[in-house]
C-alpha cells in the first residue's frame, strides 16, 4: 500500500512561472517530509525538508508547505527555470519512531519547464 | 570528495538466477541504505546497514538480502530472480542519522528476462 502518493505523474510549466508539485500521505506517524530531485542517470538529490511541527519552509526559490490536517504537502518553485526540469520525489520519514534512515517515497512527478 | 558509487551500472539476468550489487559509500560514511525504484511504486526502502549491522528492513521477501563490510561497502543480493525484480536499485550513504544528509548513488539498472 502506497503511503506517500504523488497523483500527478507529469507537469509542464512555462519558464518564469510557478511550479506546484503535490504530495499526499496516509500515515499520521510521519514526522518529517522531504523533497528530492532526480535527473536521468543520477541518484536523487535532497532539495528541501520540513518537520511536522512547521507548516512552511523556504529555501531560495523553493518553498514546501505542509497541511497536517489534510495530510498534504506541496513544493512551490518560483520562478521556474529550465534547469528545474527533472523528476521530483516526495518522501516521508518516521524518524522519531525508528531512529533509522528509512524513507517512504512517492512515485514521482516529472516537471518540464518550457523556455 | 568522491560520491557514492554503485557497480555494475547495468545488468541483465534471466529468471531464476541470482545477482549481487555493490555499493561503495562516501568515505567516512557508516550507513548504507538500499532502495528499489520501479515506475509504479516509486522508491521503496529495502534495508539499512550501519556498522555492519542491519538496522532496519523494509517489506521485501527474503530473496532480498544484504550485508555490509568493515570498510562500510555494502552488497545486496537477490536470489531466484523474478521478472518483477526488474528495477533501478539505489543505495544511499549517510553518517549523521539525518535522512536529508543521505547521498544517493546513480543506481544499478537490473533487467530480468
Amino acid at each position: 500500500d502506497q503511503q506517500v502518493k504523488q497523483n500527478s505523474p507529469s507537469l509542464s510549466v512555462q519558464e518564469g512561472r510557478i511550479s506546484i508539485l503535490n504530495c499526499d500521505y496516509t500515515n499520521s506517524m510521519f514526522d518529517y517530509f522531504l523533497w528530492y530531485k532526480k535527473y536521468p542517470a543520477e541518484g536523487p538529490t535532497f532539495l528541501i525538508s520540513i518537520s511536522s511541527i512547521k507548516d512552511k519552509n523556504e529555501d531560495g526559490r523553493f518553498t514546501v508547505f505542509l497541511n497536517k490536517s489534510a495530510k498534504h504537502l506541496s513544493l512551490h518553485i518560483v520562478p521556474s527555470q529550465p534547469g528545474d526540469s527533472a523528476v521530483y520525489f516526495c518522501a516521508a520519514s518516521v524518524e522519531k519512531l525508528t531512529g533509522a534512515n528509512n524513507l517512504f517515497f512517492g512515485t514521482g512527478t516529472r516537471l518540464t519547464v518550457i523556455p | 570528495k568522491a560520491g557514492v558509487t554503485q557497480t555494475p551500472r547495468y545488468l541483465i539476468k534471466t529468471r531464476g538466477q541470482q545477482v549481487t550489487l555493490s555499493c561503495s559509500p562516501i568515505s567516512g560514511h557508516r550507513s548504507v541504505s538500499w532502495y528499489q525504484q520501479t515506475p509504479g511504486q516509486g522508491l521503496q526502502f529495502l534495508f539499512e546497514y550501519f556498522s555492519e549491522t542491519q538496522r532496519n528492513k523494509g517489506n521485501f521477501p527474503g530473496r532480498f538480502s544484504g550485508r555490509q563490510f568493515s570498510n562500510s561497502r555494502s552488497e545486496m543480493n537477490v536470489s531466484t530472480l523474478e521478472l518483477g525484480d526488474s528495477a533501478l536499485y539505489l543505495c544511499a550513504s549517510g553518517n549523521t542519522g539525518r535522512v536529508e544528509t543521505q547521498y544517493f548513488g546513480p543506481g544499478t539498472r537490473l533487467l530480468v528476462l
